[in-house]
């Protein structure tokens, strides 16, 4: 069982919903990323959290680390947010990051 | 511009083939990195340079070969290689190691050993 679990692992969704990925982890950690890699192949950091609730434009990234989970939201989802989202944690033991395997959403118009 | 630069974006190679991928970032940064990411599985760190040093090897078989030659290049020589080694090849920077070092990627060498 990896360290870092993403669900879903695929989602399929129709433009303008609200789109939900988690993210739930196992060891103790100093801080929590998500990233999105588009199509291409390039990965671009969209958050990192430590506690609480973060915002930008239409994304949401929330933690909760007394339950260890963590879930990234997408308001008005639009198909340019067809992606691949990942989640990484940053161990506070050996300060390593741990990769989840993606979830890869699709956004249809 | 994502200010970390891979080519080639895409290689095709036999297994008997010798080539290298090269990564180079213009963010000033010290710290680079050589990541692997197969199909549906998390991204495996295989190498760490910090201040073009080697501080990581993740148990990588030694036909992968890391060069830096200084904190602004780095590159990954290949020679015989397996078809299993298919697989988007990522270089990564950042300013320090720490918590707060958010890593940059570039967009990958789509690598495929026939």
């Amino acid at each position: 069982k990896n360290e870092v679990e993403q669900s879903p692992q695929n989602l399929t969704a129709q433009e303008g919903e609200f789109i939900t990925i988690n993210c739930s982890y196992s060891v103790g950690i100093s801080a929590l990323h998500w990233l999105q890699q588009h199509p291409g192949g390039g990965i671009v950091s969209l958050f990192m959290l430590s506690s609480g609730k973060k915002k930008h434009g239409r994304l949401i990234a929330t933690i909760n680390i007394q339950e260890k989970h963590s879930s990234l939201h997408i308001t008005a989802s639009h198909p340019r947010d067809s992606a691949v989202y990942i989640c990484a944690v940053r161990s506070d033991s050996n300060y390593q990051l741990i990769w989840g395997a993606g979830t890869k959403l699709i956004i249809k118009p | 511009e994502t200010g970390v630069t891979q080519t080639p974006r895409h290689l095709v190679m036999g297994m008997t083939n010798k080539k290298s991928l090269k990564c180079e970032q213009h963010l000033g940064h010290n710290a680079m990195y050589w990541y692997k990411q197969s199909a549906k599985k998390p991204l495996e760190l295989m190498f760490v340079y910090s201040l073009e040093e080697r501080v990581e090897n993740n148990s990588v078989p030694s036909r992968f070969s890391p060069e830096c030659p200084n904190s602004s290049h780095l590159f990954l020589h290949l020679h015989t290689l397996q078809p299993e080694d298919s697989a988007l090849y990522l270089c990564a920077s950042s300013q320090g190691r720490g918590v707060n070092s958010p890593l940059h990627f570039g967009n990958g060498t789509r690598l495929t050993v026939t």
